[in-house]
This record gives structure tokens, C-alpha cells and sequence, in this order.
């Protein structure tokens, strides 16, 4: 298993900042994702987080609103950039080997 | 990726056992079968995974029938600890990306 921490665990920003959120994995893995989550509802992926190369993001998302990188196998950013209140929301982390992810407890962040 | 479809929510009493059925009828022939459960304010927790037939764990028990168009999620003897969202997830070979469906709310009372 891996144990997956986010910092900070939220934010309230205001609308035309950018926040980046930091993921750390206990252990090295393979794969990194980067999810939404709005209250009551499902999540969506926005992102595969690649080692040593640029993110696969997922339809609807693009690189310059959510920029990430992912420096080493254990270590991964989102930055949420020119917010706006629409991008109130939680956002998680997870990592994993195979058909098992581990996902961190999320960010929740609001933009007034 | 198999789109899976799954009821919005079900109700249950402590001690019962709750069976939810997920439908994944587009499954591919290497995909495996992923059960994911969520509290809130916390992120999903990994619960079983299965191919074919049964598998059991000291949390669940997940039934995929030989054509693997379905499966069911077994919760033997809920507690009111065990109301949470689970998500059932088909995981591709060709890939790790994981697509969330709804889900399904389980409401143990008591």
C-alpha cells in the first residue's frame, strides 16, 4: 500500500490567483493522477501525471488552467491557475501500481 | 474504457447484508473489476478487485458472473460505519487511468 499526503489540506483564494497543491507518496510509484471533486458528486479526472514528461490530460482540461509537474516517482503539483469561483471544489491526488490506487484527503479550495 | 452503471443509492439496517450490482456490458476481455469505497471529506479507499468468479476479503466479497457483464458487491453484516459512496471501476490492461461512475450511496440505519 501507499499512504499519500496533500498539502494544504484547503485554501480560500481569491478569483484571479493561482494555488498549487503538492502531493507526496510514501513509497515509489508508477502512476499519478489528479482528480475533481465537486460536493455530492462523483470524481473526474483531469490529469495523468507523468514522470519526466508533460501531464495526459483528460477532456476538458488543459495544461495552462492546471499546469503539472511530477519531478521524481513520489512527488507530484497541481497549480489551479487565473481562479475563478468555478474552480471551487476538492481536489485529490492519487497514486498506485497496477489496477490498486491510493488516493490522498484532498484539497478543498474556494475562490471568492 | 467500460462504462459502468450502477443504483443512485440504496438503504440497509445494521447487521444486514447489502449486495450492490454494478453493469459494465462493454467490458474488454483483459479489464478487471474495482470496488472503491468513500467517506466523506475523505478521499476513495480502495475496497477488492476481481476478474472472474469470486473474490473474497476480510472487508467484501465481489461475484462476477462467466460473462462478466455484471458484478456485486457483497457487504456481509453492514454497520453504520459502512455508509459511504462505493464506486465500482473497470480497470483497463491497455492502461491505468481510472474513470468514476456515480456510485452508489448507502445509507446503514440503525
Amino acid at each position: 500500500s501507499a499512504v499519500i499526503s496533500q498539502k494544504p489540506s484547503r485554501d480560500i483564494c481569491q478569483r484571479g490567483t493561482s494555488l498549487t497543491i503538492q502531493c507526496q507518496v510514501d513509497s515509489q510509484v508508477t502512476m499519478m493522477f489528479w482528480y475533481r471533486q465537486q460536493p455530492g458528486q462523483s470524481l473526474t479526472l483531469i490529469a495523468t501525471a507523468n514522470q519526466g514528461s508533460e501531464a495526459t490530460y483528460e477532456s476538458g482540461f488543459v495544461i495552462d488552467k492546471f499546469p503539472i509537474s511530477r519531478p521524481n516517482l513520489t512527488f507530484s503539483t497541481l497549480t489551479v491557475s487565473n481562479m475563478s469561483p468555478e474552480d471551487s471544489s476538492i481536489y485529490l491526488c492519487s497514486a498506485g501500481t497496477g489496477n490498486e490506487q491510493y488516493f490522498g484527503p484532498g484539497t478543498r479550495l474556494t475562490v471568492t | 474504457l467500460a462504462k459502468t452503471t450502477q443504483p443512485i443509492s440504496m438503504d440497509s439496517y445494521e447487521g444486514q447484508e447489502v449486495n450492490i450490482t454494478c453493469s459494465h456490458n462493454n467490458i474488454a476481455t483483459n479489464d478487471y473489476i474495482t470496488w472503491y469505497q468513500q467517506f466523506p471529506s475523505q478521499g476513495p479507499r480502495f475496497i477488492i478487485q476481481g476478474y472472474k468468479t469470486k473474490v473474497t476479503n476480510e472487508v467484501a466479497s465481489l461475484f462476477i458472473p462467466a460473462d462478466r457483464k455484471s458484478s456485486t458487491l457483497s457487504l456481509p453484516r453492514v454497520s453504520l460505519s459502512d455508509t459511504a459512496v462505493y464506486y465500482c471501476l473497470i480497470f483497463g490492461a491497455g492502461g491505468f487511468k481510472t474513470i468514476f461512475g456515480a456510485g452508489t450511496r448507502l445509507f446503514v440505519k440503525a
